[in-house]
């Protein structure tokens, strides 16, 4: 069985000063793991995935992860936040084969201080 | 190309109606999925087609909701007898599965549906 905790519902930084966005999940095999971001009255749209190439995932719009094993983790950074990176954030795990269940995080909503 | 379509892009129905949401998934893209998006909340997993396989219905929260998809097409939602409890934002993705359980699933914009 799979499951996703996302360990803050808010999270909120100045702009131009790093962001942190936690995640830990628990799965019974080496799982997939997925970052989705959800702009105001916008669609889901991915921003990186873990492969098992990489444990450093590198995503769109300055975004990485790394998978720690170790620690069950998988947590979204950027060096230096931006006014256009308030949204909601999603933390989704998903088992080993494509017929598996996707796991959502409840999202962490991140806001941008001037 | 184009992205996942949703109809209606707002829904607003009394309680008790029956209400039937669609999903038009990338062309070629033999993966669908439905969510359910409550205010505030994560998304919740309602249904998977993929291909001609039994859809997995494991998510369907009870016998007043059901889908179809015919072939690898359009997928229609169906709520019966709605609730108060059903207002939410209902989202379709789709995805071409390579077998990897890394396929990337693409969204629609979601239906908002307000039951009144």
């Amino acid at each position: 069985a799979q499951s996703v905790t996302q360990l803050d519902s808010h999270v909120s930084v100045s702009e131009g000063t790093p962001v942190l966005l936690r995640c830990n999940y628990s799965s019974s095999y080496s799982p997939s793991l997925f970052w989705y971001v959800q702009h105001p009255n916008k669609g889901l749209q991915l921003l990186l995935k873990y492969t098992s190439a990489a444990t450093l995932v590198k995503g769109i719009n300055g975004f990485e992860a790394e998978f720690k094993k170790s620690e069950t983790s998988f947590h979204l950074t950027k060096p230096s936040a931006h006014m256009s990176d308030a949204a909601e954030y999603f933390c989704v795990v998903r088992g080993y084969s494509s017929a598996s269940k996707i796991i959502f995080g409840s999202g962490t909503r991140l806001s941008i201080r001037p | 190309g184009a992205g996942v379509s949703q109809s209606p892009s707002n829904k607003v129905t009394e309680k008790g109606k029956d209400v039937e949401l669609r999903c038009d998934p990338i062309s070629g893209h033999t993966a669908l999925y439905w969510y359910r998006q409550r205010l505030g909340q994560g998304l919740e997993f309602l249904i998977y087609f993929q291909g001609n396989s039994a859809p997995d219905k494991s998510g369907l929260p009870s016998d007043r909701f059901s889908a179809e998809r015919t072939g690898e097409s359009v997928s229609t939602l169906t709520i019966q007898r709605t609730q108060q409890e059903d207002s939410a934002v209902y989202l379709c993705a789709s995805s071409s599965p390579r077998g990897f359980s890394t396929d990337t699933q693409y969204f629609g914009p979601g239906t908002r549906l307000t039951v009144l």
